[in-house]
């Protein structure tokens, strides 16, 4: 079957550095990206990694191991806006390649 | 920068109605897609399309149809409105196969009354 698992929620504190956790199994695999959902918005899109390794990309990391099923988002300096949901979504094979979302990581930033 | 356009922001629907979320995308894409979103159940695939006229279901479609007759726009039908098909829906789309980020559209709130 396909599934993508992570946190419902988590609270950090501004200035900090926190670690969303994401799972994933899928028929075939092309990609893991995570975005960036503010209530009420559209998610606006974060990263992509494909191949195992950390991607870097200012306070933003992003983390996969394919044989493990599993990516991480790593946020640094943590501010005030960072406040959102983070979704974590897999990418199938073959040639329509359709996404596959998990529920949503609901991060509360406390000063 | 890419632009999806989701035609209607909020709606208010009466059971039974026949609804249409039209939704365009200004940079040629191939791939379009139909999401809903709900509290707890995260963004799930409604419809996708690949190319003009061509339609596949995602994990949802009951209830649903979709409409591809030219590459920019991407239709969602509800034939008869449900109350359970309240819900926020996002339009997406994507460059080619591949292409690797997927843009959405700001969402279209939908209550069925």
């Amino acid at each position: 079957g396909q599934n993508i698992d992570q946190p419902t929620e988590m609270t950090a504190t501004e200035g900090a550095i926190v670690q969303i956790n994401c799972t994933y199994q899928t028929s075939g695999f092309n990609g893991l990206f995570w975005y960036q959902q503010h209530a009420g918005e559209a998610p606006t899109f974060l990263s992509y990694n494909v191949l195992d390794g950390l991607e870097e990309k200012g306070r933003f990391s992003s983390f996969l191991s394919r044989s493990k099923g599993y990516s991480y988002l790593l946020l640094k300096e943590l501010q005030m806006k960072d406040s959102a949901s983070y979704l974590c979504a897999a990418r199938s094979s073959g040639n329509t390649g359709k996404l596959i979302f998990g529920q949503g990581t609901t991060l509360q930033v406390k000063p | 920068d890419v632009k999806v356009t989701q035609s209607s922001r909020y709606l208010v629907k009466r059971t039974g109605e026949k609804v249409f979320l039209e939704c365009v995308q200004d940079m040629d894409h191939e791939n379009m897609f139909w999401y809903r979103q709900d509290p707890g159940l995260g963004l799930r695939l409604i419809y996708f399309s690949y190319d003009v006229k061509m339609k596949e279901k995602g994990d949802i479609p009951e209830g649903y149809s979709v409409s591809r007759e030219k590459k920019e726009r991407f239709s969602l039908i509800l034939e008869s409105a449900s109350t359970n098909q309240t819900s926020m829906y996002l339009c997406a789309s994507r460059a080619g196969t591949s292409g690797n980020t997927i843009y959405f559209g700001e969402g279209s709130w939908l209550t069925v009354v």
